[in-house]
């Protein structure tokens, strides 16, 4: 069964810029696994962010990008501001089915 | 854009059979798949399994097949996610969300709420 690896933390001051990435057992990430993102804060739901790579949904901060890089899928966050701690996790679709990765938990501080 | 609006919390004992639902609105629900999720507490996010309404078509995690059975009512929108015996381990929060084919290509757009699930003896 695929595994998808995130970094399960990551640290940014206020400002900063972060990058998290999103590995998959199977081997380089590509645009065919249709890389997507979501957000989530404490006690709430989920939000898409990224689909498809690189597309933004109408309400994505324009300091969130997504891309490829190294055979990762990746989530830049340039600028990042309080509001940005939360959970963030990749979704890759893999031979018909979709597969989570383990979510990384981005604090501000 | 879709809206997602999921039933509420449910209690229930290990055995006892259950069916949660998401209600969508907007003339694209039926066309677009619905997924479930799940989130154990202080876990993760898992797919457990998608449905198209439109055509009834239905792709299920190879963790989650035989465990779960997902179903939808295209006339009123709706979707299911349906256990015949939970378990204890069953507890969790359950999402639906809704993705489909953009140009660029496939993207989870809409989420709802989240039903809480707690089976316990």
């Amino acid at each position: 069964q695929t595994v998808v690896t995130q970094e399960p933390s990551l640290s940014v001051s206020p400002g900063g810029t972060a990058t998290l990435t999103c590995a998959s057992s199977t081997g380089a990430v590509t645009s065919a696994y249709h890389p997507n993102w979501v957000q989530q804060k404490p006690g709430q739901a989920p939000r898409a962010l990224i689909y498809s790579t690189n597309n933004k949904q109408s309400w994505t901060p324009a300091r969130f990008s997504g891309s490829l890089l190294g055979g990762r899928a990746a989530l830049t966050l340039s600028g990042v501001q309080p509001e940005d701690e939360a959970d963030y996790y990749c979704l890759l679709y893999v031979g018909g089915a979709w597969v989570f990765g383990g979510g990384t938990k981005l604090t501000v501080l | 854009e879709v809206q997602l609006v999921q039933s509420g919390a449910e209690v229930k004992k290990p055995g006892e059979s259950l069916k949660i639902s998401c209600k969508g609105s907007g003339n694209s629900f039926a066309s677009y798949w619905i997924a479930w999720v799940r989130q154990t507490p202080g876990k993760g996010l898992e797919w457990m399994g998608s449905i198209r309404p439109d055509d009834s078509d239905t792709r299920y995690s190879p963790s989650f097949q035989g465990q779960v059975t997902i179903s939808a009512d295209k006339p009123t929108l709706i979707a299911y996610l349906q256990w015949n015996s939970l378990k204890a381990s069953d507890t969790a929060m359950y999402y639906c969300a809704t993705y489909y084919y953009h140009s660029a290509g496939y993207g989870f757009d809409d989420w709802g709420q989240g039903t809480l699930v707690t089976a316990s003896s």
